[in-house]
């Protein structure tokens, strides 16, 4: 699997657009980007996919660099419920999702 | 319907004892798989059903027995455990095997306490 690298924490005021980084250096062509985060206590929530162009939905935006190293979540509107240990993955090819430790991002009112 | 559920919500068993954790999916889902997750850290993969069939195995200790009755149900049976074992343990279900363009979506997970 391809190995992500996600700052441990980070701080986001409420309102604002919360930009969560990820580093996946050693992607190959097939692999995937996904997102998901876990409030407290609770199970994990898929957030969005991609494999190469950004995309959007109700919740966030993914962002893709061209060269696919690295990415970034964006949480346009932070709210206080936005409280949570963001995951990167990366996966694809039929291999199995390795959550790393995450980005426990804290929104401050 | 995008909901896993999983019971019971909250365990406590003796290292003697057996019990069983279930996880229902009614999405069609035709992968489901099993994760422990102790405390602050992140979850970690334990078994993959692909088409009711066992396909991921993460070299789990076998007193936790996967099971598989149907594409809508996953149960994990557990013996003889050890307080070390205790942990949140989450169910999750997508669309299709691992990997690829298939999220999962997870349960609220069993908190099982060893004693």
């Amino acid at each position: 699997d391809a190995k992500t690298t996600q700052p441990p924490s980070m701080d986001c005021a409420e309102g604002r657009a919360a930009n969560l980084p990820c580093n996946h250096s050693t992607i190959s062509g097939n692999e995937y980007v996904y997102w998901y985060r876990q409030i407290h206590s609770q199970g994990p929530q898929y957030i969005i996919h991609g494999l190469k162009n950004n995309e959007t939905n109700e919740m966030a935006s993914l962002i893709i660099t061209e060269d696919r190293k690295s990415s970034t979540l964006i949480l346009p509107h932070a709210t206080l419920r936005d409280t949570a240990v963001y995951y990167c993955i990366v996966t694809g090819g039929y291999q199995k999702v390795t959550f790393g430790t995450g980005t426990k991002l804290q929104v401050i009112p | 319907d995008t909901e896993v559920t999983q019971t019971p919500k909250h365990l406590v068993m003796g290292m003697t004892n057996k019990k069983s954790l279930k996880c229902e999916q009614h999405m069609g889902h035709r992968a489901m798989y099993w994760y422990k997750q102790k405390a602050k850290k992140p979850p970690e993969l334990m078994f993959v059903y692909s088409y009711e069939k066992l396909s991921i195995n993460e070299s789990v200790p076998s007193r936790f027995s996967p099971e598989c009755p149907n594409s809508s149900l996953l149960n994990l049976h557990l013996h003889a455990l050890q307080p070390e074992d205790s942990a949140l343990y989450l169910c999750a279900s997508s669309r299709g095997p691992p990997g690829g363009a298939y999220e999962q979506y997870f349960g609220p997970g069993t908190r099982l306490t060893v004693t």
